[in-house]
């Protein structure tokens, strides 16, 4: 079974960064198609990017272009999405996803599996 | 940017059935948009139970089913529960990104 454990809530002041890191457990991320969404309070799901490890792909939705950032460890079989420039309003949950599973060059998109979440508070 | 839009929020009665949909602003939504309904409640981790368009994971409710119709993509509850009360979000695909709609908020009432 697969499971996706992330990192803890952050709370960071405006202008600053923010890492959020999404472990794997159950599964090679190497064969992992990972996805990041958030949800700011009292608004909706809201895709950022994505990576798919093997083919060395990364993609961002046109709304963070420039200012995330989204890695892979095979070491310790994380990934991690860099924020920066935070404003008051990338105060979020942030997911991280199983979007897909790649297996002899060829990925299938399930969203099966999900991370808990991880708060980042954008406060002054 | 493509929009995906949802219907703002739907009712329906215990038992009822009800279809909810997604449209793109680029022309009708077909398997290539690989669509996704996802289920999110307060304070839960969003919860995927189509893929594919129409493709049930092993915890999707049997009354819940997912079709191609109008040129949208729908999702059908079929026998609705009050637990079925929560937000259902579209995700489509545009090439090398993906874009969520708004999401419906379902009421069982």
């Amino acid at each position: 079974q697969v499971q996706l454990e992330q990192s803890g809530a952050e709370v960071k002041k405006p202008g600053s960064s923010v890492t959020v890191s999404c472990r794997a457990s159950g599964g090679n991320i190497n064969n992992f198609v990972i996805n990041w969404v958030r949800q700011a309070p009292g608004q909706g799901l809201e895709w950022m990017g994505g990576i798919i490890p093997t083919f060395g792909r990364i993609d961002y939705a046109e709304d963070f272009y420039g200012r995330v950032a989204i890695t892979a460890d095979e070491s310790t079989n994380t990934v991690h999405m860099d924020l920066r420039g935070l404003r008051s309003d990338d105060t979020a949950v942030y997911y991280c996803a199983r979007a897909g599973f790649c297996s002899g060059g060829v990925c299938q998109d399930f969203f099966d599996f999900w991370g808990q979440g991880t708060m980042v508070t954008v406060s002054s | 940017q493509a929009v995906v839009t949802q219907e703002p929020s739907l009712t329906v009665s215990p038992g009822g059935t009800v279809t909810l949909t997604c449209g793109s602003s680029t022309g009708e939504v077909t398997s290539v948009h690989n669509p996704f309904w996802l289920q999110k409640k307060p304070g839960q981790v969003p919860r995927t139970l189509i893929y594919g368009a129409n493709k049930k994971h092993s915890w999707t409710p049997a009354r819940f089913s997912g079709s191609l119709l109008g040129g949208r993509s729908a999702l059908t509850l079929s026998g609705a529960q009050f637990e079925d009360e929560a937000d259902y979000y579209c995700l489509l695909s545009y090439g090398d990104a993906r874009l969520f709609g708004r999401g419906t908020k379902l009421t069982v009432l």
